[in-house]
């Protein structure tokens, strides 16, 4: 079936940072790939996305690169502010089969200090 | 711009007690879903519908029931409350399935059963 893992959080970083996050995929078909990010009392709402190999998403500063050779869709931002604090979930989305339904990731709690 | 509304935002059952989560959507979208979310466990599909009077299970369905008599709305009943449903309940709405799955979410209901 189809899967999604991201790494665990917490993470905790300080304001201008650096950031990854990690997601890796199986997939029964042709994926696309989503990260969905949730602020703290909100529901989640779509931050980037990437339909086919090698493309990027990219939002807000956020990207992510989808890259079939290593299955993964890795979130990154140069420089992180206090106000990206929140919860990132990698997602995916196939035609055929279970294509009603969006697959996600555990989420990663990401917490920015000033 | 309401999109994806959710009623009530907090509610604590008793054990036993029953109520509807209410969700409606303003975007004419086809597709809506209903999703828990337990801490550190992301989200789960609990029902889904492809369009009015069309419903079906998702991942974890036991102790509750849906409906979908119109496009816009899409209630979540709970029948005979247990403490296991302690969680917090996310309703969202696509335009398209597969590939093309972006969804949209409400802002959530916390529900708590004692």
């Amino acid at each position: 079936g189809d899967s999604v893992t991201q790494m665990e959080g917490p993470v905790t970083l300080s304001e201008e940072a650096f950031l990854t996050i990690n997601c890796t995929y199986t997939a029964t078909g042709y994926p696309s790939l989503f990260w969905y990010v949730q602020y703290p009392g909100e529901g989640l709402q779509l931050l980037l996305k990437a339909t086919k190999a090698d493309d990027k998403g990219s939002n807000k500063g956020f990207e992510a690169t989808y890259r079939k050779e290593t299955t993964s869709f890795h979130l990154e931002k140069g420089s992180v502010q206090v106000s990206d604090s929140a919860v990132y979930f990698c997602a995916l989305s196939v035609d055929g089969g279970s294509n009603y339904k969006l697959t996600f990731g555990k989420g990663t709690l990401l917490t920015v200090n000033p | 711009n309401a999109g994806v509304t959710q009623t009530p935002k907090f509610r604590i059952l008793k054990i036993g007690q029953s109520m509807t989560l209410q969700c409606t959507q303003d975007m004419n979208h086809n597709y809506m879903y209903w999703y828990r979310q337990d801490p550190g466990m992301g989200l789960k599909l609990i029902y889904y519908s492809v369009g009015a009077g069309i419903t079906d299970k998702g991942e974890v369905p036991n102790g509750y029931n849906v409906s979908r008599s119109t496009t816009e709305d899409f209630p979540l009943r709970l029948e005979l409350a247990a403490p296991s449903q302690t969680s917090v309940y996310f309703c969202a709405s696509s335009a398209d399935r597969g590939r093309r799955n972006i969804q949209y979410f409400g802002a959530g209901t916390r529900l708590s059963v004692l």
